[in-house]
């Protein structure tokens, strides 16, 4: 099986924080994600990688920043955290960009800045 | 502008019965459409996918079934569980690229004894 595996579950941190969110599969897919998902809002897209060392912009990425070094490995950085930044943190991978492909998720970090 | 309304937002049902859940979408062009099941604290798992020439999908309990034509899609979830409280997630792909996908709110399902 597919496994997406995001280090943290569970982080409070403090307004202005250097905040850095892990995320590793284990099945060399090409594609990783990375979304927030706010009550009433769905997911959103902030960022996402396409291959090593290569990011794209998504639907929010204001107050984001990514990192690709290895294939199986993206992360999410918050230069500054802020309280409109608190909020669940979800990563996905899928093998390439064929339509149909399965996007799987990790079981979500649950930011908390205060 | 493409988007993807699903309805009811949430859903009470007694253990046993059956529901069905709905997604309307305006994306375009269609490249396909996925359900999944996120429980409480967890992550999406993908349910079904479905293609443009699929109009329905079965994944045991849970048939997904779509008309591209009126662009709405189904999840009709038999013989329910409690298991099966949970989010249900419809995800639009406008074409082929993983990334260009199309979120509902999802549906709110609670099983109750």
């Amino acid at each position: 099986d597919v496994k997406v595996t995001q280090s943290s579950r569970y982080l409070v941190k403090r307004t202005g924080e250097k905040v850095f969110l892990e995320c590793v599969q284990d099945m060399d897919h090409e594609n990783m994600f990375w979304y927030r998902q706010d009550p009433g809002l769905g997911l959103r897209l902030i960022y996402f990688s396409y291959d090593v060392k290569m990011k794209e912009k998504g639907d929010i990425p204001e107050g984001y920043s990514v990192s690709r070094e290895k294939k199986e490995r993206f992360s999410l950085i918050l230069e500054s955290a802020s309280t409109n930044q608190t909020s669940m943190y979800l990563c996905a991978s899928s093998f390439d960009q064929t339509a149909g492909n399965t996007i799987y998720f990790g079981e979500g970090s649950w930011l908390t800045v205060v | 502008k493409n988007q993807v309304e699903q309805s009811p937002q949430s859903l009470i049902i007694l253990e046993g019965k059956n529901c069905t859940l709905q997604c309307n979408y305006t994306v375009s062009p269609f490249s396909n459409l996925r359900w999944y099941k996120q429980d409480t604290g967890r992550g999406p798992v993908s349910l079904t996918i479905m293609t443009f020439s699929e109009n329905t999908k079965s994944n045991g309990r849970y048939t997904a079934t779509l008309d591209a034509d009126t662009k709405q899609s189904s999840l009709h979830i038999t013989a329910s569980q409690l298991s099966d409280s949970a989010s249900y997630i419809c995800v639009v792909s406008a074409e082929a690229g993983a990334n260009n996908l199309f979120f509902g709110t999802g549906t709110r399902l609670t099983v109750i004894p």
